[in-house]
């Protein structure tokens, strides 16, 4: 079974400030793969960011980027410059196999301050 | 850039009525899910659908649920007799294969159940 953790209450940044958003993870599988979504308002899930278990170096795209610490079984996302369009929920989620259905945390709601 | 689509975006309707959500999902995807996120709450697995069958469901996909991927194009969720408690927003996706896709969401469908 796999089992994802987002603890944080409501998250609060300073435009223009860095952000990190805590994941960690418990799974019997051997090689995952761990996500990020974002939620806005409107409703749809964003695809932010991948991280494989394997993979060697952090995931980045653009101002996202995922500290992965595999001994520690976390997966933080890290949002760089924030801006007032990041406020939104964010859930980590994460797959055990191939095309299995994803498992998604609680999320953590982000607000970004002008 | 392909998408997921589904409607309708909001179906209101009566407890006791038959539901059923539709989904077209990227074109060359193979496995598809559905989704449920009951408001400001975690995005919950209902089901997963390859080959033409379930590969997996929840323990919340009792025998009220049901999918059918009736064309080459469509899947549906069918709630047979909606409750109360099935208000909530209903999301499909899709994933090409493997364990690096990501999952690509529809911007859902919500579901009221008066």
């Amino acid at each position: 079974a796999q089992k994802i953790t987002q603890t944080q209450p409501g998250m609060f940044v300073q435009e223009k400030e860095a952000v990190t958003l805590d994941c960690t993870y418990d799974t019997s599988d051997p090689s995952y793969g761990l996500f990020w979504y974002k939620q806005p308002s409107s409703g749809e899930m964003i695809f932010l960011i991948y991280q494989g278990s394997y993979d060697q170096q952090n995931a980045t795209e653009g101002r996202y980027s995922l500290n992965f610490q595999k001994a520690r079984k976390s997966a933080n996302l890290v949002i760089s410059a924030s801006q007032l369009g990041d406020s939104a929920m964010y859930f980590c989620a994460m797959r055990g196999g191939a095309n299995s259905k994803l498992t998604f945390g609680k999320g953590i709601t982000l607000s970004v301050r002008p | 850039e392909p998408e997921v689509t589904q409607t309708p975006s909001h179906q209101v309707t009566q407890m006791g009525q038959e539901v059923i959500l539709r989904c077209v999902p990227i074109s060359n995807h193979l496995y598809f899910y559905w989704y449920r996120q009951i408001l400001g709450q975690k995005v919950e697995f209902l089901v997963s659908f390859y080959n033409n069958e379930i590969s997996e469901k929840s323990e919340i996909f009792d025998d009220q649920f049901s999918v059918e991927r009736p064309d080459g194009s469509n899947f549906t969720l069918k709630i047979r007799s909606t409750k109360l408690e099935d208000s909530a927003m209903y999301f499909c996706a899709s994933i090409g294969g493997g364990i690096t896709g990501e999952l690509f969401f529809g911007e859902g469908s919500r579901l009221t159940v008066l």
